[in-house]
């Protein structure tokens, strides 16, 4: 079945750094991607997405590229903020089928 | 931003009593879930819906039942707490697109459970 694989936490960064959190997938054909954040004491929300191959999904600075590829959606920002502290989750759709999520990755961002 | 609602957000309770987590969309979507989340974050889909009167389990076995009734409404409940339910429950609802567009899932903000 669909499958997916984060690298594993905590990522502790300080404020300004650069940050990729890997994500890479097993899956049929060409699922959705998505990545979700959960801030604590919240549920999941939205943070980006991408629907095919070499899409750029953006959102608050944050970016992540669908590459067919390396099956990957790698979750990257420029400069980390204090703010950014939270758990982020990769997940895939197929049309039809229920979300498939990863582990999540804990990022802590230092002052 | 998407209206789901979750209630209680936080509640602790007996073992043996039985509880109703309660989950209420606005948006009108057809599909909802159910996700436990255990303290390692990750999650488990314990049931989802299609629609009114449509009911299915998830990937992970829950003792937990779960109604359609209105669309707007999924309540999950317990029958009987016992401490292996302790945990967060999040639910989710999403559209059922048409193929090639793709499904997004709009979460609540979730309902810690403690059973005593």
């Amino acid at each position: 079945g669909d499958s997916v694989t984060q690298m594993e936490g905590p990522v502790t960064l300080s404020e300004e750094a650069f940050l990729t959190i890997n994500c890479t997938y097993t899956a049929t054909g060409y699922p959705s991607l998505f990545w979700y954040v959960q801030y604590p004491g919240e549920g999941l929300q939205l943070l980006l997405k991408a629907t095919k191959a070499d899409d750029k999904g953006s959102n608050k600075g944050f970016e992540a590229t669908y590459r067919k590829e390396t099956t990957s959606f790698h979750l990257e920002k420029g400069s980390v903020q204090v703010s950014d502290s939270a758990v982020y989750f990769c997940a895939l759709i197929h049309y039809g089928q229920n979300f498939v999520f990863g582990p999540g990755t804990r990022l802590s961002v230092l002052p | 931003e998407a209206d789901i609602y979750q209630t209680p957000r936080y509640l602790v309770i007996g073992t043996g009593k039985k509880i109703t987590l309660e989950c209420s969309q606005t948006m009108g979507h057809d599909k909802m879930y159910w996700y436990q989340q255990d303290p390692g974050m990750e999650l488990h889909l314990i049931h989802y819906s299609y629609g009114v009167n449509s009911t299915e389990k998830g990937d992970l076995s829950s003792e937990s039942t779960v109604s359609r009734i209105r669309t707007e409404h999924f309540p999950l409940t317990l029958e009987s707490a016992r401490p292996s339910h302790t945990s967060q429950y999040l639910c989710a609802s999403s559209d059922l697109l048409g193929q090639g567009r793709a499904e997004t899932q709009y979460f609540g903000p979730g309902t810690r459970l403690l059973v005593l």
